[in-house]
């Protein structure tokens, strides 16, 4: 079956410094995929998503890049801030086979210290 | 930007009472979901909604849950007897079909607790 596989935290950088969170992922088909991030005490909110191979998602300074070859859709940022503490869900679905439910990861938690 | 809705907020309930978590989906949308995110641990799917009718459910959604679309605008989960191992965040989610990469947008959770 599908499934999504990230990095175990929690991460812990201090301001500024530049932040990766590894995901990879198996799928029986050509996936969209997704990074979702979840605020403490908050839902799930979409950070961002590519759809096709090579394909680059970017959203407040993230960025995550389809990587077919290497089945990866690695999250970075440059120079993370304290906001940014949360937890990262890398997550996946497949396109036009009728089913429709992410796969999520297990999240990552980043604590961002001053 | 509109919004999916969910409440309450917070639920405590007694093991083996009824619960229903209640969601509004984006107007326009027509597939709904509901996941689960115990406390600590990934979130799961749980079931699909679309047409009227579930479209797809796991292994989670066994004969206890249930879900309703009641109106044009409410859709609803059921616990029918709570057990312990019910207490969870639980998602709502919907979006629209039809573009590649439809992206789902979820709802602020209700967080069940089951005493």
């Amino acid at each position: 079956g599908d499934s999504v596989t990230q990095m175990e935290g929690p991460v812990t950088l201090s301001e500024e410094a530049f932040l990766t969170i590894n995901c990879t992922y198996t799928a029986t088909g050509y996936p969209s995929l997704f990074w979702y991030v979840q605020y403490p005490g908050e839902g799930l909110q979409l950070l961002l998503k590519a759809t096709k191979a090579d394909d680059k998602g970017s959203n407040k300074g993230f960025e995550a890049t389809y990587r077919k070859e290497t089945t990866s859709f690695h999250l970075e940022k440059g120079s993370v801030q304290v906001s940014d503490s949360a937890v990262y869900f890398c997550a996946l679905y497949i396109p036009d086979t009728g089913r429709r439910a992410l796969t999520f990861g297990s999240g990552t938690r980043l604590q961002v210290q001053p | 930007e509109p919004e999916v809705t969910q409440t309450p907020s917070h639920q405590v309930t007694q093991m083996g009472q009824e619960v229903i978590l209640r969601c509004v989906p984006i107007s326009n949308h027509l597939y709904f979901y509901w996941y689960r995110q115990i406390l600590g641990q990934k979130v799961e799917f749980l079931v699909s909604f679309y047409n009227n009718e579930i479209s797809e459910k796991s292994e989670i959604f066994d004969d206890q849950f249930s879900v309703e679309r009641p109106d044009g605008s409410n859709f609803t989960l059921k616990i029918r007897s709570t057990k312990l191992e019910d207490s969870a965040m639980y998602f709502c989610a919907s979006f629209l079909a039809g573009a590649m990469g439809e992206t789902q947008y979820f709802g602020p959770g209700t967080r069940l607790l089951v005493l």
